[in-house]
């Protein structure tokens, strides 16, 4: 079954440092890769999205990820974490032919002054 | 900017009692589709609609749930008689392209059953 998973429920980084949010998926076939941002009491935001064209892929208030293939990965980086930036991240897969999100399970960011 | 609103923000009801959780998409979006978060857990499909009709349903969409489009902007979603593990959030999305599928997300309804 496809599916997609987020390493480390909770990741802390100081302010400024480098964050990488993990997010692997299992499929055979080309996904269409997403990660969104929740926000406390918010709805889902869309930080960036992989859809078959160029494997790096910048979003925005800086983050960017990379589509690797071989590794089935889809990690989220950013190189100078802000205070901003605490929230909940969610990585989601989707595929030709059925188009519903299946999301990972969430990382929740926190970042330290 | 567009944005897919949802109302109410917060519902409470007694359980047994049918609740309807609705969701103005984005204006010229075509595909729908229903979202469930039980509190601290992650985000899951409930359902898709595109033409009127469902496109395709989780195992947790079960009778209990209902979708419609009753005009030409809202869409609802109906659990007829509410249990208490319904309680979650729900987010209604749209999109206007099934190429790319990005889905853009409302702000949700936080249903509690009590």
């Amino acid at each position: 079954a496809q599916s997609v998973t987020q390493l480390g429920s909770h990741v802390s980084v100081s302010e400024g440092a480098l964050v990488l949010l993990r997010c692997n998926y299992s499929s055979s076939v080309p996904p269409y890769l997403f990660w969104y941002v929740q926000y406390p009491n918010q709805g889902l935001q869309l930080l960036l999205k992989y859809t078959s064209a160029a494997t790096l892929v910048k979003g925005i208030n800086g983050f960017e990820a990379e589509f690797k293939k071989s590794e089935t990965s889809f990690h989220l980086t950013k190189p100078s974490a802000h205070m901003s930036d605490a929230a909940e991240y969610f990585c989601a897969v989707s595929y030709t032919g059925t188009y519903k999100y299946i999301f990972g399970t969430g990382t929740r960011l926190k970042v330290l002054a | 900017e567009p944005e897919v609103t949802q109302t109410p923000s917060h519902q409470v009801t007694q359980m047994g009692q049918e609740v309807i959780l609705r969701c103005v998409p984005i204006s010229n979006h075509l595909y729908f589709y229903w979202y469930r978060q039980i509190l601290g857990q992650k985000v899951e499909f409930l359902v898709s609609f595109y033409n009127n009709e469902i496109s395709e349903k989780s195992e947790i969409f079960d009778d209990q749930f209902s979708v419609e489009r009753p005009d030409g902007s809202n869409f609802t979603l109906k659990i007829r008689s509410t249990k208490l593990e319904d309680s979650a959030m729900y987010f209604c999305a749209s999109t206007d392209s099934r190429a790319y599928n990005e889905q853009f997300f409302g702000p949700g309804t936080r249903l509690t059953v009590l």
